[in-house]
Formats: C-alpha cells, sequence, structure tokens
C-alpha cells in the first residue's frame, strides 16, 4: 500500500514550457486534491475533484488544469509556466463519505526559471 | 471566509521541554480541526484530529482540545524529543468539498 505518489519529485522549466504533474492513490479514495505551498503562507487549494470526472477550482486555480483521469489518478498541468508558479504541490486524498482526513504526497518541487 | 492563524515561529526548545503552539480559527460553521507535522524533505503527515467542540485529538504524546467558545485548537506536548523537530501546520476543513484551510506553519527546533 503505497498511499499517494507523486511524480516528478524535482522538475526545472523554463517560463513558458508546459508540463503534468502526475498524482495517484491506491486506497480507493473518492476525493483528490492539488495544493501549493508558498514559503511562509501554507498551503493553498488549486483544484478539488470529489469524484472520478468531476473537478473543480480552488483558491488559486489560475494557470492550471487538472484530469481526474480515474478513481486513482489527478493529474494538474501547467500550459505555459510562470516564475510565480515556482512552488512545493501537494496532491492529497480523502476517503469521502464523512472522512475528513487527507493524505498527502511526498510533494513536487518545482522551478521556473 | 475561513481562515487559521498560528503563532509566528522558529520555536526553539530544549529536550524534555513542555511545548505549545496556539492556534486560532475563524469559520462559518462547524469546522473539523486537525494538526498536520511536516518532517525536512517530506510530505504532510496528519498528527492529530478533533470533530467537534471539547473533543480532544491525541498521538504520540502530543494534544490539542477543540475549544469552541475560544475558537481556539492549540499543540501541547509535555515532554519534547529532537525528533520532534519540524514544521507543525494547524488546518480546518468545513462544507462539502472537505478542502483544509491551513495557517501558515510553525517550526519547531528541539536542541539535544
Amino acid at each position: 500500500n503505497a498511499g499517494v505518489t507523486q511524480t516528478p519529485k524535482f522538475q526545472v522549466l523554463k517560463t513558458g514550457q508546459s508540463m503534468t504533474l502526475q498524482c495517484a492513490q491506491d486506497m480507493n479514495h473518492n476525493s483528490m486534491y492539488w495544493y501549493r505551498q508558498d514559503p511562509g503562507m501554507g498551503l493553498r487549494l488549486i483544484y478539488y475533484s470529489a469524484s472520478e470526472g468531476t473537478t473543480d477550482k480552488g483558491e488559486v486555480p489560475n494557470g492550471y488544469n487538472v484530469s481526474r483521469l480515474n478513481k486513482r489518478e489527478f493529474s494538474l498541468r501547467l500550459e505555459s509556466a510562470a516564475p510565480s508558479q515556482t512552488s512545493v504541490y501537494f496532491c492529497a486524498s480523502r476517503l469521502g463519505q464523512g472522512a475528513n482526513e487527507q493524505y498527502f504526497g511526498p510533494g513536487t518541487r518545482l522551478t521556473v526559471t | 471566509g475561513n481562515s487559521v492563524t498560528q503563532m509566528e515561529g522558529p520555536v526553539t526548545l530544549s529536550e524534555e521541554a513542555f511545548l505549545t503552539i496556539n492556534c486560532t480559527y475563524t469559520a462559518t460553521g462547524y469546522p473539523s480541526l486537525f494538526w498536520y507535522v511536516q518532517y525536512p524533505g517530506e510530505g504532510l503527515q496528519l498528527l492529530l484530529k478533533a470533530t467537534k467542540a471539547d473533543d480532544k485529538g491525541s498521538n504520540k504524546g502530543f494534544e490539542a482540545t477543540y475549544r469552541k467558545e475560544t475558537t481556539s485548537f492549540h499543540l501541547e506536548k509535555g515532554s519534547v524529543q529532537v525528533s520532534d523537530s519540524a514544521v507543525y501546520f494547524c488546518a480546518l476543513s468545513e462544507g462539502g468539498r472537505r478542502a483544509l484551510t491551513f495557517g501558515s506553519g510553525t517550526r519547531l527546533q528541539v536542541q539535544p
């Protein structure tokens, strides 16, 4: 049982390049989330998926798109990276059905130059 | 909207000292409250939680009590160890999506 996995662990992009961050969970959870972590600001919600086939914007969605490919996988895409998107990105999942706690992946550290 | 306020860090303590990290929140309804811990280079791990007023969450010697009257959820530990050095985040969740609203985090450094 690997929990929540994320790839890649590290990435450096040039301004304007695109990339997709991958996230998968093997806990049969219904809900999945993408957060970004910036120094001194805690984590902020980018996008959320309540279940397969549904997605919803969070607090800071601009510049990002998501795909809930199936129940296990939830990807985050940067179409045209900007230096302001330099951050650490965390994926999380939650069982749903009244359960409150979220389980986090190890994170992806992204630098945009 | 919802918000979480934590005490500024870093907090530096000697081993076996008593720890308190203050956390207060603002929410429109009746949130669930959490403490997460982040060790260097790792993701966040759930430390403890409380889902209703007066609940006490506890784990690994850490405790926090959900105080609705003071909108607080302070984290305490009676005797810290070097291995407790990490960043601690207070968070709440509310509403259908149950997304987490985080505080800014408090770095704890425990010296031998």
